[in-house]
């Protein structure tokens, strides 16, 4: 347990509905990340959070996905309109104030998303 | 663009020593990263180099060349629980992760 925490850890949804995904990062980490991975291929970087503020998104994230981290600690990501290309592990990450190297990203377990 | 180029699979005697090279082209380099991931698992810390040089950390060493664009990451002693996918991945600016696409680790008895 790296203390990290997603939810739910598998969903299933039909083509069109929306899906919303939580991230508890560790407490004092203000650096969140969301990533995206399919089978057989390395995590694809989605979005990025500094405390409360979005501070950097992937092109792979279309305006059908939007992320929130309202206080600063827990983090949303919702896509809307699901479609079947949107099926894949999404994997949040987090890390404390960065000094040095030494850069290590916790993440979580994950949420399998299966659009059906 | 962006890449990251890692061989698919590797396979090795347990108890042996195995290689796992990674290059890159990445625009924005801050570091080269190795994380270790079990099937269905989260992808867990293992290493990072953010200068030239061989860090060692027990039986995980890893090496990085920026001149040559190259890492790679040795695995002493091989234990049959070290079969996972491990990938390499460039930091950037944010300290967000660039990621290779894995390298698969079949360790024999």
């Amino acid at each position: 347990d790296t203390g990290v925490s997603q939810d739910p850890r598998h969903k299933i949804t039909k083509r069109g509905q929306n899906v919303t995904f939580r991230c508890d990062p560790i407490s004092e980490h203000n650096r969140l990340y969301w990533y995206r991975q399919t089978l057989g291929q390395g995590p694809e970087f989605l979005t990025y959070f500094q405390n409360e503020a979005q501070l950097e998104k992937s092109r792979l994230l279309s305006d059908r996905f939007s992320a929130e981290r309202p206080k600063g600690s827990f983090s949303t990501l919702e896509i809307q309109r699901t479609e079947q290309g949107d099926s894949a592990m999404y994997l949040c990450a987090s890390i404390s104030q960065a000094g040095t190297g030494g850069t290590e990203a916790f993440f979580g377990q994950g949420t399998r998303l299966t659009v059906v | 663009g962006q890449s990251l180029e890692q061989p698919s699979e590797v396979t090795a005697v347990e108890g042996a020593i195995v290689q796992i090279n990674c290059t890159y082209q990445t625009s924005g380099f801050y570091g080269l990263s190795w994380y270790q991931q079990h099937d269905g698992g989260a992808p867990t810390f293992l290493s990072y180099n953010g200068l030239d040089g061989l860090e060692e950390t027990g039986r995980f060493s890893s090496f990085l060349s920026r001149s040559d664009s190259y890492g790679y990451l040795l695995l002493q002693e091989l234990q049959m629980k070290d079969s996972a996918s491990y990938f390499c991945a460039v930091r950037g600016r944010n300290y967000q992760l660039i990621w290779g696409a894995g390298t698969k680790l079949i360790i024999k008895p």
